[in-house]
This record gives structure tokens, C-alpha cells and sequence, in this order.
């Protein structure tokens, strides 16, 4: 079975100041996995997404993600926050290879960016 | 290209009654899936369908089913609400040839049961 750990339920940054949020995953096999961003009575918009080639994911708005087996971590960073990535952001993964396309989510973590 | 629509946006029912929510994914995704969110429970995911064949199922009761059409439109059905289902209900597509393939969401609908 697979599961997602966000830790941290809120995080707050200044404008301009870094964005990390954190994911671990457990996975009996190797895994893709996922970053979606959800806006106020919106959907999930994919931001990036890790499927066993590079390491280092870069995805939409600026956001990237380095997959590190060895720490089964899959965290999400921002070099300087802006006020429009105020969102909740989720942590997924999904079985790597086959027809599995069932998404197990993080609880999420809610990205407040102060002025 | 469109994206993933889902109709109603909003809807409110009585318990002891019955939701038919519809999903039309992106033009050429075969892969149909649900996922409900709620507060507590966070997004779980329902079921995934491809070429009208149900290929995933999650931890929900019967009173929760769905189907899929010829042309990969999709359609959930809850049966005898609880006041417990009140949720967003989230549908996505995908090509469905790899699990790699990115998953698309649509905006959801929610439902309250009163």
C-alpha cells in the first residue's frame, strides 16, 4: 500500500522568501509522484510530476522538486514566494509502471504568502 | 481544448435521496477516475474507469457507483444520501496508457445533503 506524509498543515512565508513545503511517501514499488496546487473553490492543477527520469522536476510557476529515494521525500520548493501561490497544496503518488491510476493524497498543506 | 467539465457545480439534497453527478473529460482520455473531498477525510479516491470497464476501486460503500460511456463521458451515482456525503467531488482524465500519464481535474461539484 501507499502512502503520503505532508508535514506541516500550514506553512507561512514572507514575499520573496523561500517556499518549502514537505512530502514523504512510502511505496512498495517505485512510485510517480505528484504536486497539485488547489485555489478556493477550484479543482487540483497539476504542477509537476516525477516518473523515474530526472531527480530534479521542474514544473509550472516557478515551483521544482528533487525525488531523493534515500529519504523516500519528494519536496516542493519555490526560490521566492509570490502572493498569488497562496493556495493549498497536495502531495500524491501512484504506483510506477502498470494501469494503476489511482492517486493516494497527502492531507495537504495550506501556503499562506504574507505581504 | 476543453478541460475536464463537470456539471452540476453545485447542488443540495435531502437524505434518503439520490445524486447523479456527470463528468466529460478531455477530448481523447479514455481514463475516467473520482475523488471525494472533504475536510475531515481529505481527497480519497471513488473509482477510475476505462473504456467503460471499472478498473479501480477505493474503500467506499455500494450506495456509491458509477459508469462510464461509449464516448468516455463518465457518471457517479450516490444512492439513500447520508448527511455524511456532503463533500466535493472531484472527476479527472487521463490518456490512460501509463500511470504516468498526467491526471487531469476538473473544477468538481458539490454537493451538501441537508
Amino acid at each position: 500500500a501507499q502512502s503520503v506524509t505532508q508535514l506541516g498543515s500550514h506553512v507561512s512565508v514572507s514575499e520573496g522568501a523561500l517556499v518549502l513545503l514537505r512530502c514523504n511517501y512510502s511505496s512498495s514499488v517505485p512510485p510517480y509522484l505528484f504536486w497539485y496546487v488547489q485555489y478556493p473553490n477550484q479543482g487540483l492543477q497539476l504542477l509537476l510530476k516525477y516518473t523515474s527520469a530526472a531527480t530534479l522536476v521542474k514544473g509550472i510557476n516557478g515551483f521544482e522538486a528533487e525525488f531523493k529515494k534515500s529519504e523516500t521525500s519528494f519536496h516542493l520548493t519555490k526560490p521566492s514566494a509570490h502572493m498569488s501561490d497562496a493556495a493549498e497544496y497536495f502531495c500524491a503518488v501512484s504506483k510506477g509502471g502498470g494501469s494503476n491510476y489511482k492517486l493516494t493524497f497527502g492531507k495537504g498543506t495550506l501556503l499562506t504568502v504574507n505581504p | 481544448k476543453a478541460g475536464v467539465t463537470q456539471t452540476p457545480r453545485y447542488l443540495i439534497k435531502t437524505r434518503g435521496q439520490q445524486v447523479t453527478l456527470s463528468c466529460s473529460p478531455i477530448s481523447g482520455h479514455r481514463s475516467v477516475s473520482w475523488y471525494q473531498q472533504t475536510p475531515g477525510q481529505g481527497l480519497q479516491f471513488l473509482f477510475e474507469y476505462f473504456s467503460e470497464t471499472q478498473r479501480n476501486k477505493g474503500n467506499f460503500p455500494g450506495r456509491f457507483s458509477g459508469r462510464q460511456f461509449s464516448n468516455s463521458r463518465s457518471e457517479m451515482n450516490v444512492s439513500t444520501l447520508e448527511l455524511g456525503d456532503s463533500a466535493l467531488y472531484l472527476c479527472a482524465s487521463s490518456l490512460g496508457g501509463n500511470s504516468g500519464n498526467t491526471i487531469y481535474f476538473g473544477e468538481g461539484s458539490w454537493l451538501t445533503v441537508v
